[in-house]
Formats: C-alpha cells, structure tokens, sequence
C-alpha cells in the first residue's frame, strides 16, 4: 500500500525558514516523480513544484522560485521541501504527492504551515 | 496560466446523476489527448484521483463515476449519487506549467 506522511509544518514568523519531509512507502521511491501540492485554508488546490524521479530536473511556480527548494533523498525513499522568507500567502496545509506523468497519483495526508507573527 | 472554472455548488438527491463541469481559459487537448484530471476531496481528508486523462477511471475508483470532454469544456458525472460521494470535486489540466486546478465543486445532497 502507497503510504506518504508528511512532517515538519508548524507556526513560523514572516521571513522566516521551514523545511518539510515527506516519508514514502509501498513502492519504489526512486521510479517516481514528486511534487508539492497546497490548500490554503478553505482554498483550492494550488501545484508548488515537481521534482523528477533522479533528481535531475526541479520545476516550481512562480510565486515560490527563489524562496523554496525542492528535494529528494531516494536512499531514505524521503521528499524534501526547503522553504525560506516565508510569507503570510504561503499559509496552507502542504501535500506531497507522487507525480505521475501528468497527475498526481497518491496523496499523503498533509502538513500545515501557518506563517505569522 | 490556464484558468479552469467550476461552479462552486451543486446540489442533487440520492440515487440520482449529478453532472461536474469545468471549463478551460483556453484548450488543454493535444492531438486526441485531453490533459484533464478530477479530484475528490472529502472534508479533512486529502485529495484522491478519481479520472485521469478525461474519461479514464483511476485504480479503485467505483464505475459510478466517469469523465468526458475535449478542448476546454470537461464534465465528471457520478451516477447514482450516493452519501459517500459528499465532497469537494476539482478538476487539474496538465497541458501546460503551471499544472493549475479548478477552484473546486462542493457536492450537496437535496
């Protein structure tokens, strides 16, 4: 069974730094794209970046270029998001998702970020 | 940005067919492939797959729901409506970056 469980999320102050995990299981990490995915509250889903199954290639959307990165540790089958000068607007419950090639499969169950001071 | 349009509610009795749409700012079909995806999000839960690719059902995912569409207009239809099927329903194109999602349809029982 695909199981993604998410850590890391918590309050932080504006400008501030956070790095998320996400532990994968039930299936073969390295074959897989990943990608964050957020929900700020009472919001739609929003795509935050991508990263290809070897690491090779990071794709992310505009409003987070510069401030995040995105990760991977296929040895430790763990996806990685590095968010730096955290915003009031980057407020949300972060998913990781495996990325298939043109969807998201699977779904962890999520980890909210608050950012406020 | 691709800008997908979903009406925010709709409400429907048991048993009975309700019919998503959603509606792209500009085509997300290449050649016969139609980049269109739908989601189920039950409250406090994660996002599931439900339809991928317009009309193709995801692993696990009952025969009551199905995808259609081409372009910019797509519809998901859940057919019979069950209690179970409370939730909210997005759709995602992935034609272009970045991927984008639909704001989402809340699906209520009359």
């Amino acid at each position: 069974e695909v199981q993604l469980v998410e850590s890391g999320g918590g309050l932080v102050q504006p400008g501030r730094s956070l790095k998320l995990s996400c532990a994968a299981s039930g299936f073969t990490f390295s074959d897989y794209n990943m990608a964050w995915v957020r929900q700020a509250p009472k919001k739609g889903l929003e795509w935050v970046a991508t990263i290809i199954y070897d690491g090779s290639r990071t794709y992310y959307r505009d409003s987070v270029k510069g401030r995040f990165t995105i990760s991977r540790d296929n040895a430790k089958s763990t996806l990685y998001l590095q968010m730096d000068s955290l915003r009031s607007e980057d407020t949300a419950t972060y998913y990781c998702a495996t990325h298939g090639v043109h969807y998201f499969d699977y779904w962890g169950q999520g980890v909210m970020v608050t950012v406020s001071s | 940005d691709i800008v997908l349009t979903q009406s925010p509610v709709l409400a429907v009795s048991l048993g009975q067919r309700a019919t998503i749409s959603c509606r792209a700012s500009q085509s997300v079909s290449i050649s016969s492939i139609n980049l269109m995806h739908w989601y189920q999000q039950k409250p406090g839960q994660q996002p599931k797959l439900l339809i991928y690719r317009a009309s193709n059902l995801a692993s696990g995912i009952p025969a009551r729901f199905s995808g259609s569409g081409s372009g910019t207009d797509f519809t998901l239809t859940i057919d019979p409506v069950q209690a179970d099927d409370i939730a909210a329903y997005y759709c995602q194109q992935s034609r272009e970056s970045p991927l984008t999602f639909g704001s989402g349809t809340k699906l209520e029982i009359k």
